[in-house]
């Protein structure tokens, strides 16, 4: 089964923040954050790892709720190059592979 | 910075033509995957590779083969397309079979089948 995101749209105004959340019915080793602008390739934004790693974008940040089973990606002080479809990606547990499954994807707009 | 490229960028095509959507990585990563993205929707992962003569189905099932006789090379092809084909097909790479290894996407190839 796929992740759920939510919102599945956003307008933001320029320098609001936003969040984006991701969601499984299944337990997660790891999730994946990835952006993709229209017509683009998606672009990785973060890793989080089930016990705690973090790796990825300076100026983005993300939570991963093992309970849960859900990941959370935070925007602060949003720019106009934020604008774009994000994307997770999730491994399930016990994972192996790096064999991702994507979410249904939030589009984000930022105005000025 | 990561070098994995497609080719074609964009394709039209008549249905029932043999066509091989090329994708190369020059990265040296072990691990390879195709997905099928349809405009505005979520990504679905049709194969991927673990490395050299290695090819697995993904989660969406596919009528396209692929094959890895190289490591920097992970073509897939479909035998006679159909109009249900067209869609925008993505290749990836990753480093290794580590969990905090990035995926690397090319810039997709555009199929349309007339």
């Amino acid at each position: 089964q796929q992740p759920v995101q939510s919102p599945q749209a956003v307008i933001l105004r320029e320098g609001e923040d936003a969040v984006i959340n991701c969601s499984s019915s299944k337990a997660l080793y790891s999730v994946h954050w990835y952006r993709q602008k229209h017509g683009e390739a998606p672009v990785f934004l973060m890793i989080l790892l089930k016990g705690g790693e973090q790796k990825g974008h300076d100026k983005i940040s993300a939570s991963f709720n093992e309970k849960k089973q859900q990941s959370s990606l935070y925007l602060t002080a949003s720019q106009l190059s934020y604008s774009g479809t994000y994307f997770c990606g999730t491994e399930y547990w016990p994972g192996g592979g790096n064999k991702l499954t994507f979410g249904t994807g939030t589009q984000l707009k930022v105005e000025l | 910075e990561a070098d994995i490229y497609q080719t074609p960028r964009y394709l039209v095509i008549g249905t029932g033509k043999k066509i091989t959507l090329e994708c190369s990585q020059t990265m040296g990563h072990d691990k390879m995957y195709w997905y099928q993205q349809d405009p505005g929707m979520e990504l679905h992962l049709i194969h991927y590779s673990y490395g050299v003569n290695s090819t697995e189905k993904g989660d969406l099932s596919s009528e396209s083969t692929v094959s890895r006789i190289r490591t920097e090379h992970f073509p897939l092809t479909l035998e006679s397309a159909r109009p249900s084909h067209t869609s925008q097909y993505l290749c990836a790479s990753s480093e290794s079979l580590s969990h905090t290894d990035t995926q690397y996407f090319g810039p997709g190839t555009r199929l349309t089948v007339l």
